[in-house]
C-alpha cells in the first residue's frame, strides 16, 4: 500500500514571499499521478496541480510550482507571490494507475497561514 | 448543477442512530468517490463507483457503513448504529472516467457530529 508523508504541520509566509512545502511518499510501481490540492475553511478540495510520474519535467500553474524528485520519492510544492487567499490546508496526494478508479491516497497535510 | 453537491452540510446524531449523507455528483460523471476526513487529517478513501457498480469498498471501516448508486448518478452513504469514532467530515468526489487524466471534482463535504 502506498502512504504518503507530509511532514511540516504548519507554516507561516509574508504575503509576496516564497514558501515551499514538502511531501514524501512509499511506492512500488513506476508509473503513477502525484498532486497538491488546496482545502480552504469551506471545506471543498480544489486541485492546485498535477505531476505524472513518467514525466521529468516538473509541473507548474502560474504561482505554484512543484519539485518532483522520482529517486527521492519526494514532491514538494513552491507556492510564490504568496497571496493572503492561499490561507488554507494543503494537502499532497498519490494516485496509482493499478487500483480500479484511481483513488487517492492523501497525506495528513500542512496548514500554510500568510501574514499580511 | 456546476459541481458536486453533497447534503446536508452538517449532522449530528446520537449514538446509535442511523444516518444518510448524499451526494449529487456532476452531471454526466461516471466516477464517484467517498472519502472520510477525520478533524486534523488528510481525506482516507471510502468506496468507489463506476456508474452503477461499486467496484472498490475496501476503505469502508466496518460493516455498519454501507453505499449505493442505484441510477448511476445520486449516490447514498449510509452509516448505521454511529458511534463517536464516526465523527467526520465525509467527502464525495466525482470524475468524467476512470481516466487518469481527469481530475476528481469534490464537494463541501457532510460534517458528521455523533453525541
Amino acid at each position: 500500500a502506498q502512504t504518503v508523508t507530509q511532514s511540516q504541520p504548519e507554516m507561516s509566509v509574508q504575503e509576496a514571499e516564497t514558501v515551499t512545502l514538502s511531501c514524501t511518499y512509499d511506492t512500488s510501481e513506476s508509473n503513477y499521478y502525484l498532486f497538491w490540492y488546496k482545502q480552504p475553511p469551506s471545506r471543498q478540495m480544489i486541485l492546485v496541480i498535477r505531476q505524472e510520474a513518467y514525466k521529468q519535467q516538473n509541473a507548474t500553474e502560474n504561482r505554484f510550482s512543484v519539485n518532483f524528485q522520482k529517486a527521492a520519492k519526494s514532491f514538494s510544492l513552491k507556492i510564490s507571490d504568496s497571496q493572503l487567499g492561499d490561507t488554507a490546508m494543503y494537502f499532497c496526494a498519490f494516485m496509482s494507475l493499478k487500483a480500479a478508479g484511481n483513488k487517492l491516497t492523501f497525506g495528513g497535510g500542512t496548514r500554510v497561514l500568510v501574514k499580511p | 448543477g456546476a459541481g458536486v453537491s453533497q447534503s446536508p452540510r452538517y449532522k449530528v446524531a446520537k449514538r446509535g442512530q442511523d444516518v444518510a449523507l448524499r451526494c449529487d455528483p456532476i452531471s454526466g460523471h461516471v466516477s464517484l468517490f467517498w472519502y472520510q476526513q477525520a478533524l486534523g487529517q488528510g481525506p482516507e478513501f471510502l468506496t468507489y463507483f463506476q456508474n452503477e457498480a461499486q467496484l472498490d469498498k475496501s476503505g469502508l471501516p466496518s460493516d455498519r457503513f454501507f453505499a449505493e448508486r442505484p441510477e448511476g448518478s445520486v449516490s447514498t452513504l449510509k452509516i448505521q448504529r454511529t458511534q463517536q469514532e464516526d465523527s467526520a467530515v465525509y467527502l464525495c468526489a466525482s470524475s468524467l472516467s476512470r481516466g487518469s487524466n481527469q481530475p476528481q471534482h469534490f464537494g463541501d463535504g457532510t460534517r458528521l457530529s455523533i453525541l
